[in-house]
């Protein structure tokens, strides 16, 4: 069964680092989300990214980040200076057509910011 | 925009009782997907079932049963024979069939089953 790749698994960076999550989405799908889940806490929606651009975004979704795919492929999460409230498990996402109704979530990447 | 709610933050269920998680939601689409998702303590999230806004019978993928009721727009999780393998954080999640299909999530129910 095809699966979307996250890495790092886990990350630990200071506060004021950048760091930039990655996430292979299956080849076919379309649709393309960022997730935040804080520590046995809610999920919660980040960005979704359509055609090369993004579609929509949630108020947690300000400055500070920022997603891109780059090279076809890979789609990528940028925080630009973290903070310690940035700290949570990050899930990528991903759609495929109607056909195929139905979400892949990747495995996460755990943020650990110190 | 979608609200999901689930009212109960945690429950105990006896192996191989049924248990009922409860999921309401609110929104003003037409069509949409109703989805249910288990989050056990090693983080990964896990897809249950899925409910279309049109589809007349009640979903069920083995143990697990949707209770769908579009008028009080509620999708309960039905789980039956729980198992010590159950054990875990239950999230239900909506999302409209237009714009960008942004699935939006409760704040989930965990589930705690004892020998």
């Amino acid at each position: 069964e095809p699966e979307v790749t996250q890495t790092p698994s886990h990350q630990v960076t200071q506060m004021g680092q950048e760091v930039i999550l990655r996430c292979v989405p299956i080849s076919n799908h379309l649709y393309f989300y960022w997730y935040r889940q804080i520590l046995g806490q809610k999920v919660e929606f980040l960005v979704s990214f359509y055609n090369n651009e993004i579609s929509e975004k949630s108020e947690i979704f300000d400055d500070q980040f920022s997603v891109e795919r780059p090279d076809g492929s890979n789609f990528t999460l940028k925080i630009r200076s973290t903070k310690l409230e940035d700290s949570a498990m990050y899930f990528c996402a991903t759609l495929g057509t109607m056909s195929n109704y139905g979400y892949t979530f990747g495995s996460g990447t755990r943020l650990t910011v110190v | 925009a979608q609200k999901i709610t689930q009212t109960q933050p945690g429950m105990f269920v006896q192996e191989k009782e049924a248990v009922t998680l409860d999921c309401t939601y609110d929104t003003s689409d037409q069509s949409y997907g109703l989805f249910w998702y288990k989050q056990p303590s090693s983080g990964e999230m896990i897809f249950l079932i899925y409910q279309g806004s049109y589809d007349e019978q009640n979903a069920t993928e083995g143990r697990y049963s949707l209770n769908f009721q579009k008028a009080r727009k509620s999708a309960n999780l039905v789980i039956s024979a729980s198992q010590l393998g159950d054990s875990a954080m239950y999230f239900c999640a909506m999302s409209p069939f237009s714009t960008d299909y942004k699935l939006s999530f409760g704040a989930g129910t965990t589930v705690t089953v004892r020998a």
